[in-house]
């Protein structure tokens, strides 16, 4: 079964830290690796990321795909209050059926001023 | 307002009544999700269309659960015989893909279902 294991599951740093989240992967026919942000409602998209060891950056977040090792992680430098969040990893499988987008259970981020 | 739109935004019901959510995607958008997100917990996957056709459900999804996407645009949600169980966040996302290229996927704001 596929699967997506986000760690830690939750984190409290204080502003200014630099935070690494962690996100696993066991699915078949993997196509795309997807970090979204939750704050009180919807999910927001953060990164999509298909080739590996390619690093995509906006702003203080970063993203890097391991998919020799069925990873990917999110470092946050220079946190924020407004950092604090549920960040979901996400994978889209390319299947018989044309592609699935399956979610990790998040891990919730508070920053402390 | 360009993006995905999901009504209503909150729905209270008795349970064992019927309930019917609507999502509206991203006007060129041809693939469309449906998640259930309840406290604590990832999005759980329901269904998606890729057009009008239903492409893949999830064992999670009951026979009380039906998804449709009558005309490759919207698609509505429908609970029949609602349980407290089915109380969470009913999360729409759409993108583009197919056969080669797939784009990221954008949420609407949720439907939460509060069956009392």
């Amino acid at each position: 079964e596929d699967k997506v294991v986000q760690s830690p599951l939750s984190l409290v740093v204080h502003e200014g830290d630099t935070v690494t989240l962690n996100c696993s992967y066991e699915v078949t026919n993997f196509r795309s690796l997807l970090w979204y942000k939750q704050e009180k409602k919807a999910p927001t998209f953060l990164f999509m990321l298909t080739s590996s060891g390619i690093e995509k950056k906006s702003g203080r977040l970063s993203s890097i795909l391991d998919k020799k090792e069925l990873f990917s992680i999110l470092n946050i430098t220079a946190t924020q209050t407004g950092d604090s969040a549920v960040y979901l990893c996400a994978v889209l499988n390319y299947g018989g059926s044309q592609g699935n987008l399956i979610f990790g259970k998040g891990t919730k981020l508070s920053v402390k001023p | 307002d360009t993006g995905v739109s999901q009504n209503p935004r909150h729905k209270i019901t008795k349970r064992g009544q019927n309930v019917t959510f609507r999502c509206d995607p991203i006007s060129e958008h041809n693939r469309l999700y449906w998640y259930r997100q309840t406290l604590g917990q990832g999005p759980e996957f329901l269904t998606y269309f890729q057009n009008e056709a239903q492409l893949e459900k999830s064992r999670l999804l009951s026979d009380r659960f039906s998804a449709e996407r009558p005309k490759g645009s919207f698609s509505t949600l429908e609970i029949q015989r609602t349980e407290q169980g089915d109380s969470a966040m009913y999360l729409c996302a759409s993108s583009l893909g197919g056969t080669g290229a797939f784009t990221e996927a954008f949420f609407g704001q949720g439907t939460r279902l509060t069956v009392v």
